[in-house]
């Protein structure tokens, strides 16, 4: 299958600094890629949608001058963190989508874990 | 909104015997997905099985196969002649098959499976 590649797979920063996580799609173009955050034991939550070319759709309660979303191309979108506090600290997973349409398979990313002191 | 429920927070089986992880959803759409996705310790969701809501046969996928009732909104997933390696957080997700939602997925709470020996 497809395969999507998330860096750095752990950083850890101090409060305050901004981190990048960069989500690639090695072998396919990704018009689209998405953006989970998971908590410990817990489900993945769609943050948003990234749609390249264009700006990111967020899912409601999510900042968006937080978490800053860059689909620059088509095998490429980043997530920064901004002014990250502990709160922040958590597992945030790529996803993307191969094909149009509704149906085109997703393919997940290894995930990047964020520790923030 | 389409919500996802997984009743079972954790399940054991022994290795070669079958299990079967409870999953339901509800939704006024008539057109889904619905897919089982298994997270190893290693964290990157890997797709199991899908299934196509307009399609009544269920899917399977060698040792997998699912329990689809569209009437009652469930999707169970068995897993027969359970392997050590089937050990992990398996998540039930739903997708909408209307193309204006992208591709996004709803995921279930999860059910850690736990396979003894």
């Amino acid at each position: 299958g497809a395969v999507v590649s998330q860096h750095p797979s752990r950083v850890i920063c101090k409060s305050g600094t901004s981190v990048k996580i960069e989500c690639r799609s090695l072998d396919f173009q990704a018009t689209t890629m998405f953006w989970y955050r998971q908590f410990p034991k817990k489900s993945l939550m769609l943050m948003a949608t990234s749609n390249e070319g264009s700006k990111a759709t967020y899912e409601q309660g999510v900042e968006k001058d937080k978490f800053l979303i860059n689909h620059a191309s088509l095998t490429l979108s980043t997530l920064t963190v901004t002014s990250a506090h502990p709160e922040d600290s958590s597992f945030y997973i790529c996803s993307a989508r191969e094909g149009g349409g509704a149906i085109g398979e997703l393919f997940f990313g290894e995930g990047s874990r964020l520790t923030v002191l | 909104a389409q919500t996802v429920t997984q009743s079972q927070p954790e399940m054991s089986v022994q290795e070669a015997e079958t299990v079967t992880l409870s999953c339901t959803y509800d939704t006024s759409e008539s057109d889904y997905y619905l897919f089982w996705y298994k997270q190893p310790p290693s964290r990157q969701m890997i797709l199991v099985i899908r299934q196509e809501a307009y399609k009544q046969q269920n899917a399977t996928e060698n040792r997998f196969s699912v329990n689809f009732q569209k009437a009652a909104k469930s999707f169970s997933l068995k897993i027969s002649d359970s392997q050590l390696g089937d050990a992990a957080m398996y998540f039930c997700a739903y997708r909408s098959a209307w193309s204006g939602t992208a591709s996004k997925l709803t995921f279930g709470t999860g059910t850690r499976l736990q396979v003894t020996l």
